[in-house]
């Protein structure tokens, strides 16, 4: 069956421009989770929903990010105003229990 | 705070055995995973701990202290295939949040 997907698979884009990430959850999934991954740093929670509804956005560096998922399904990361900074791979995870399954993660170079 | 600690590298011989340890420290703990994750690849699902021991599957294993903050996974028969990073977390008592170590890369060497 088909597992989580995301696009793009990589995104190069400039400094102060927004961008737009997207997750494709494995169907009858409700759990859906957004990680940010650095070269050499553990995965960083981002936030998490459970349907619709994002019960912990505790994870979001800053004012500028941004998430929603629509359906039950599909979910979407925006950053505004990139910074170098943000520069890592974003992945999404999604689950029907406690084990997620992940998807092969957006890489995002802010130049 | 919260902390994972793993060590941030390792090589091992094809053939041989690698125990790759974990230590933790969070406020909560709800059991711990195991995921392997190639280079330029998604995480994989290798184990989940929650009572303490050890809990075999096939070439690993993966061991549990409570009481210590450890847990362990242990690599028999290694295979060139098993070149990955290997990454430890920690599920809080909120049963959906985990805490990741940064992992720990794993180098076989024929």
């Amino acid at each position: 069956g088909a597992g989580v997907s995301q696009s793009p698979s990589n995104k190069v884009t400039e400094k102060g421009k927004d961008v737009e990430l997207r997750c494709d959850p494995i169907s009858g999934h409700t759990a859906l989770y957004w990680y940010r991954q650095s070269l050499g740093q553990g995965l960083e929670f981002l936030i998490y929903f459970q349907g619709n509804s994002a019960p912990d956005k505790s994870g979001l560096p800053s004012d500028r990010f941004s998430a929603e998922r629509t359906g039950g399904s599909v979910s979407t990361l925006t950053i505004q105003r990139t910074q170098q900074e943000d520069s890592a791979v974003y992945l999404c995870a999604s689950s029907s229990g406690l084990e997620q399954y992940f998807g092969p993660g957006t890489r995002l170079t802010v130049t | 705070g919260q902390n994972i600690d793993q060590p941030t590298e390792m090589t091992a011989t094809e053939g041989a055995i690698v125990q790759i340890n974990c230590t933790y420290q969070t406020s909560g703990f709800n059991g711990l995973f195991w995921y392997q994750q190639h280079a330029g690849e998604a995480p994989t699902f290798l184990s989940y701990n929650v009572l303490d021991g050890l809990e075999e599957k096939g070439r690993f294993s993966s061991f549990l202290s409570r009481s210590k903050g450890y847990s362990y996974l242990l690599l028999k028969e290694l295979q060139m295939k098993d070149s990955a990073s290997y990454l430890c977390a920690v599920l809080l008592d909120s049963n959906y949040q985990l805490i990741w170590g940064a992992g720990t890369k794993l180098i076989i060497k024929p």
